[in-house]
């Protein structure tokens, strides 16, 4: 089953302005991912951050993770019309395998 | 970089034929997926492998199979497909490190259609 559940289902914003998208999850988890996919091809991994950790950064990324409330986010600043993509929170509960949200779809509008 | 590579981006096959989807990787990763993605479903685990000749079930793995007879080959089978199998298949391959998972690289995909 599927395990995130990503919020909103879809974003459309304008260049420059920063998005925001949000996962929860329903178990405990050893980390959670996020990845992007452009329109009809496949995932490209994004971003890791582990149960232990709080709060990550990869260039125009920052992703956040409340274990508490079982919820994740990912901020893109400064978006670009290049960040057009579906984006997926995925799970992994330390069985050896990953679980995926059904993504939001982000629209960035030159 | 690593690379995982799909048999076919587009296949269409009649229903009831057995249908055969190849995904190779060059890491020598141990770790190997097969997902199905419907629209609005997001990404469905089929069946992965953590091993050659290892398999485990996904959440649907009804109307498939697998076989991994070598470490950068994993395939999926299709038994007698159903127009309800349509849909894009992706594979994807991770390192191991004990039970938890390391970041997937993932193929391009295949676009299978059933009539």
């Amino acid at each position: 089953s599927q395990q995130g559940e990503e919020d909103p289902q879809a974003l459309s914003i304008q260049e420059g302005e920063n998005a925001t998208m949000n996962c929860s999850y329903k178990t405990s988890i050893n980390n959670l991912q996020w990845y992007r996919q452009n329109s009809g091809r496949g995932l490209v991994h994004l971003i890791l951050i582990r149960s232990n950790e709080r709060e990550k950064h990869s260039g125009r990324l920052r992703v956040t993770l409340d274990t508490s409330k079982k919820s994740s986010s990912l901020l893109i600043t400064a978006s670009r019309a290049a960040d057009t993509a579906s984006y997926f929170c995925a799970t992994d509960a330390g069985l050896g395998d990953m679980r995926f949200g059904a993504g939001t779809r982000l629209t960035v509008k030159p | 970089d690593v690379k995982v590579t799909q048999s076919s981006r587009y296949l269409v096959k009649r229903t009831g034929e057995k249908v055969f989807l190849e995904c190779v990787q060059d890491m020598d990763h141990e770790n190997m997926f097969w997902y199905r993605q419907d629209p609005g479903l997001g990404l469905r685990l089929i069946y992965f492998s953590y091993d050659v000749k290892m398999k485990e079930k996904g959440d649907i793995p009804e109307g498939y199979s697998v076989s991994r007879e070598k470490k950068e080959r994993f395939s999926l089978i299709l038994e007698s497909a159903s127009t309800n199998q349509t849909s894009m298949y992706l594979c994807a391959s991770s390192k191991e490190k004990g039970l938890a998972s390391y970041e997937q690289y993932f193929g391009p995909g295949t676009r299978l259609t059933v009539t």
